[in-house]
């Protein structure tokens, strides 16, 4: 089965400090993804990997930054955090598809909830 | 941004029960139609992928259905169990796996 490993289920951190989330998936997939999950509304993508050092902006990347050195791991940066960023996150994995109209579902880990005080 | 939405917001049924759950789009402007189960304290679990209009899937007692014209995809439920309880995502692959959700459906299967 594939595993997606977030590195932690809970977070505190205080505002203006740079927090690090980090992901790791086994499976060997290309594609990796943050999202972010708040009350009311559905999980939405903040960046997401297609490949080694390759990062795209997804719909709100406004305060965060990604790292992706290696295949199997993929960091969501917090420059400088925000209470405003205090919520669940969600990192996901797919593997490669071709032409970009994959059939693949993603395969997310259990979540970082993230509390910025 | 594509708005997918999904109805009921909330659901409460007894065991036994049979439910179903709407996911509706604007437009078939996507390649294809996801479905998620989130259970609480779990990670969100594929149920299926659905890419033609017409597309019906089946996985023991849930299946969806997909109508790319008219704009929706449903998910039914058979005799409705507690351990089905949770909260259903839908979502829409806009093109190179970038997948924009709904807000989810949360059902409870009360014993």
């Amino acid at each position: 089965d594939v595993k997606v490993t977030q590195s932690s289920r809970y977070l505190v951190k205080r505002t203006g400090e740079k927090v690090f989330l980090e992901c790791v998936q086994d499976m060997d997939h290309e594609n990796m993804f943050w999202y972010r999950q708040d009350p009311g509304l559905g999980l939405r993508l903040i960046y997401f990997s297609y490949d080694v050092k390759m990062k795209e902006k997804g719909d709100i990347p406004e305060g965060y930054s990604v790292s992706r050195e290696k295949k199997e791991r993929f960091s969501l940066i917090l420059e400088s955090a925000s209470t405003n960023q205090t919520s669940m996150y969600l990192c996901a994995s797919s593997p490669l598809s071709t032409g970009g109209n994959s059939n693949q579902p993603q395969h997310f880990g259990d979540g970082t909830r993230l509390s910025i005080l | 941004i594509l708005n997918v939405e999904q109805s009921p917001q909330s659901l409460h049924v007894q065991e036994g029960d049979s439910t179903n759950f709407t996911c509706s789009f604007p437009s078939s402007n996507f390649y294809a139609l996801h479905w998620y189960r989130w259970e609480t304290a779990k990670s969100p679990e594929a149920l299926f992928v659905m890419t033609l209009n017409g597309d019906e899937k089946k996985k023991g007692r849930i299946s969806a259905t997909l109508n790319t014209k008219e704009g929706y995809s449903y998910l039914y439920i058979k005799g409705s169990q507690p351990e089905d309880s949770a909260t259903y995502l839908c979502a829409l692959n806009t093109g190179f796996q970038k997948l924009v959700f709904g807000t989810g459906t949360r059902l409870l299967v009360s014993p």
